[in-house]
């Protein structure tokens, strides 16, 4: 299974860049990175999600290098809404849907 | 357009009973998911389906069943609550595309405390 390890937490200012690295050494050839954005008393929303390289969307980047052992998701110029709470999930819902592995989950707070 | 919609939001049960949580989406996902988020733990996997009238277990099955009679709706059941299953309970949803990984949709979780 893709074990992930996150960082617990860490803390911004509005308008930096913040970029929060997902390790998954052992990622399985058919396996995606998944990144989902979490508040308090709300499911997870989901951010970005890629295979290889770089993934670029209206809120974030995903980059992911080519042995695909960790992924790190970029937000750029937070602002104090982006606290929350950031996942990312490593596996194949079609060929592997039992073994979805979430990571524990990165708490970031963004100050003024 | 409602999305994934758990039931109950709330609810405190007694050692040994039983429940059953619902879960229903209306995006005409192939795919649903039971997980259980606990603190420091994320989330966990714990019984999925990939069709109407399929289940499989995930990462945490054991004191859970599931059933998935129709499409729109996967239930999550209890039948012996433990205390060690107070948790917070999440549902989710996804697509099936073939050659593509689809993002999963999720419910605003289910609060189950088993005293």
């Amino acid at each position: 299974l893709a074990k992930t390890t996150q960082p617990i937490s860490m803390d911004s200012y509005e308008g930096q860049e913040v970029n929060i690295t997902c390790s998954h050494n052992n990622i399985a050839t058919n396996d995606y990175i998944t990144w989902y954005q979490q508040f308090p008393s709300q499911g997870p929303r989901f951010i970005i999600q890629g295979y290889k390289t770089k993934v670029t969307n209206e809120v974030a980047s995903l980059f992911i290098p080519a042995d695909r052992k960790s992924s790190t998701l970029s937000l750029p110029r937070v602002s104090l809404s982006d606290t929350a709470v950031y996942y990312c999930l490593v596996g194949d819902v079609y060929n592997q849907g039992g073994k979805l592995i979430f990571g524990q989950g990165t708490e970031l707070s963004v100050k003024p | 357009n409602a999305g994934v919609t758990q039931t109950p939001k709330f609810r405190v049960l007694k050692t040994g009973q039983s429940m059953t949580l619902l879960c229903a989406q209306d995006m005409n996902h192939e795919y649903m998911y039971w997980y259980r988020q606990d603190p420091g733990m994320g989330l966990r996997l714990i019984h999925y389906s990939v069709g109407e009238g399929t289940t499989a277990k995930g990462e945490v099955p054991d004191g859970y069943n599931v059933s998935r009679l129709k499409k729109q709706n996967f239930l999550l059941g209890l039948e012996s609550a433990a205390p060690s299953q107070t948790s917070v309970y999440f549902c989710a949803s996804s697509n099936r595309r073939t050659g593509d990984n689809q993002p999963q949709h999720f419910g605003d979780g289910t609060r189950l405390s088993i005293l």
